[in-house]
């Protein structure tokens, strides 16, 4: 079973509108962490935010938050006021109790247009 | 600081032929690891290292080997290189359970 899932292969928004990325997770370990990051064409990783499963807030970064329902085991990704320099792939990632590996999802490509 | 270097930045290499990618860090952190990057499927982790002088296997580590004799620096090696390993490897340090910071990626080829 996929332990990071990403169903969005690509998104399109407007400049200055808010879009949300999709991501969902599986794991049965109650102490884990979140993570997205933003990969430019030019190919670097740039980590954006992160979230623990035991943070009472969901976690915020500038124009970036992470809208974490534990329920429904998904950390979604939220851009508000987004930018053309937005477009990139985009990766969720999730580290399970106290291992120090990251489990990467497939990826979104997120595409702002004027 | 350069943050998280990684030497060579593009390499082609021949079936069979061996090579060493060099990760190179200036932050001081204890944990090291090798991703490989292949379209639609996201990174895989292949190696990595908590410690100088440590080692332990990821998620796809055949056909790898790596080394972390001092604390700046992780390699990666392939000794007998296949096509199955044309990817972008990507390189990160960190500090373990928060963010890993990433080097810039080697694209490597195999024929």
């Amino acid at each position: 079973a996929q332990k990071i899932t990403q169903t969005q292969p690509g998104m399109f928004v407007q400049e200055k509108e808010a879009v949300t990325l999709d991501c969902t997770y599986d794991t049965s370990d109650p102490s884990y962490g979140l993570f997205w990051y933003k990969q430019p064409s030019s190919g670097e990783m740039i980590f954006l935010i992160y979230q623990g499963s035991y943070d009472q807030q969901n976690a915020t970064e500038g124009r970036y938050s992470l809208n974490f329902q534990k329920a429904r085991k998904s950390a979604n990704l939220v851009i508000s006021a987004s930018q053309l320099g937005d477009s990139a792939m985009y990766f969720c990632a999730m580290r399970e109790g106290d291992t120090d590996k990251l489990i990467f999802g497939t990826g979104t490509r997120l595409q702002v247009f004027p | 600081n350069a943050g998280v270097t990684q030497t060579p930045k593009f390499r082609v290499l021949k079936t069979g032929q061996s090579m060493t990618l060099l990760c190179a860090q200036d932050m001081n952190h204890e944990y090291m690891y090798w991703y490989r990057q292949d379209p639609g499927m996201g990174l895989r982790l292949i190696h990595y290292s908590v410690g100088e002088g440590t080692t332990a296997k990821g998620e796809v580590p055949d056909g790898y080997n790596v080394s972390r004799l001092k604390k700046q620096n992780f390699l990666l090696g392939l000794e007998s290189a296949a096509p199955s390993q044309t990817s972008v490897y990507f390189c990160a340090s960190g500090l373990g359970s928060y963010e890993q910071y990433f080097g810039p990626g080697t694209r490597l080829t195999v024929t």
